[in-house]
């Protein structure tokens, strides 16, 4: 089936440095969403891009969307501890959604 | 509502038991999808509606899981004759797409069910 891989599985960073996650699929994709889960919690949705090259800003936190589709990245400038969590991104095949493995971020203070 | 519920929160259930898993979306919003998550893992799909139509089952693992949403709201996950295999938190989202057909759009996700099979 589709697969959107995701690297790296764990990071542990100090507070204040950066982090960056990476999602890639082995076929074009229509769209990419990103989701975060606090330990314990459920997904949040967090952004949704659709062009290719697109990049969006929430505020620390920096979107891209590939230029050809095949992969996206999250980049959180000097991380918080708020920022803990599994950052996860997504797609949709179809009518079928398949999220990535998800990247467990650890922010030490 | 303020968003999407599930219940029971928390469900233990004896090998070989049914359950049902009930998911309660966000109102008016007409796609629904079922998900489960095992430890450390990612949301794994398992069924998407369109108000009431099952457009897409293809991630039910078995056909001991059994989806349904007969008026287009609420909808119920059943398992049955459970095995240990299942437990998992399952995980209900709901959102409504801007074209008609596409599944694509933000999804609100509920709090899930964690499911333990003993």
């Amino acid at each position: 089936g589709q697969q959107v891989m995701q690297i790296p599985q764990y990071q542990h960073v100090q507070e204040g440095e950066d982090f960056t996650t990476y999602c890639n699929s082995s076929t074009t994709l229509s769209n990419i969403q990103w989701y975060k889960q606090r330990p314990g919690g459920h997904p949040v949705f967090l952004i949704q891009l659709v062009k290719s090259g697109e990049v969006k800003k929430q505020k620390r936190l920096t979107f891209q969307f590939g230029e050809a589709k095949k992969n996206s990245s999250l980049h959180i400038t000097a991380t918080q501890t708020t920022d803990v969590g599994t950052y996860f991104c997504a797609s949709n095949y179809g009518q079928n959604f398949v999220f990535g493995p998800g990247t467990r971020l650890s922010v030490l203070p | 509502g303020a968003g999407v519920s599930q219940s029971p929160r928390y469900k233990v259930a004896k090998r070989g038991q049914d359950v049902a898993l009930r998911c309660d979306p966000i109102s008016g919003h007409v796609s629904l999808f079922w998900y489960q998550q095992a430890l450390g893992q990612g949301p794994e799909f398992l069924t998407y509606f369109q108000n009431e139509a099952q457009l897409d089952k293809s991630g039910l693992p078995s056909d001991r899981f059994f989806a349904e949403r007969p008026e287009g709201s609420v909808s119920t996950l059943k398992i049955q004759r459970t095995q240990q295999e299942d437990s998992a938190v399952y995980l209900c989202a709901s959102s409504s797409p801007g074209l008609a057909g596409r599944s694509s759009d933000t999804q609100y996700f509920g709090p899930g069910t964690r499911l333990t099979v003993l």
